[in-house]
């Protein structure tokens, strides 16, 4: 099986700092990757994806891919207490007939310190 | 709002016993997902789901079955549940492939005793 490996943390910065969060990956086919948050006791939400080499940016958050390195990163500027959850990084989910079977990681807890 | 609604927060079962998971969205997805989460083991897919009465196994399907009889409505069943299947159960929809955002529901917690 091929999988998505993250350091599980936790990962603690103060409120106002830039909070670095990354993945590595085993299959050089993927194409894709997503970061989803979640919250203690609740469900994953979607907050990036990213599909080619190179940074993306929404706001607060920049998500980074380099496929030749096989790794995946998020950023996340100006780090509020209300960004404190696990960060799930995930490939993309299965499709008829393309059941790859690709593992997540397991999240990596970001604990924002007012 | 897009919504995925799991018909349980919580459940107590008993070993043995014959549970249902029922999932609906409201969005006319075309694919669902069971997914239950376990700490130290993260997401694990167990079935999918692309069409009506279309499924593929996932990672961990042994134990389960599913059923999808609506385009809405995703269901998974534990045969005979057992303590291991103790978990946190995730169902998930998204509208294609091309468009990759997955929609959790709010979780059911089971608990096999």
């Amino acid at each position: 099986q091929k999988e998505v490996e993250q350091n599980s943390g936790p990962l603690s910065v103060p409120e106002g700092a830039i909070a670095s969060l990354n993945c590595t990956y085993s299959d050089r086919g993927s194409q894709s990757f997503f970061w989803y948050r979640q919250y203690s006791g609740k469900s994953p939400e979607l907050i990036m994806f990213i599909y080619s080499n190179g940074d993306k940016e929404d706001g607060r958050f920049t998500a980074q891919l380099n496929k030749a390195s096989q790794y995946v990163s998020l950023l996340i500027r100006d780090s509020q207490p209300s960004d404190s959850a696990t960060y799930l990084c995930a490939p993309p989910l299965p499709t008829a007939g393309n059941n790859r079977k690709l593992i997540w990681g397991l999240g990596t807890s970001l604990a924002v310190n007012p | 709002d897009v919504k995925v609604t799991q018909s349980s927060r919580y459940l107590v079962k008993r070993t043995g016993e014959k549970v249902f998971l029922e999932c609906v969205q409201d969005m006319d997805h075309e694919n669902m997902f069971w997914y239950r989460q376990d700490p130290g083991l993260g997401l694990r897919l167990i079935y999918f789901s692309y069409d009506v009465k279309m499924k593929e196994k996932g990672d961990i399907p042994e134990g389960y079955s599913v059923s999808r009889e609506k385009k809405e409505r995703f269901s998974l069943i534990l045969e005979s549940a057992s303590t291991n299947q103790t978990s946190m159960y995730l169902c998930a929809s998204t509208v294609t492939p091309e468009i990759p955002e997955a929609f959790f529901g709010q979780g059911t917690r089971l608990t096999v005793v």
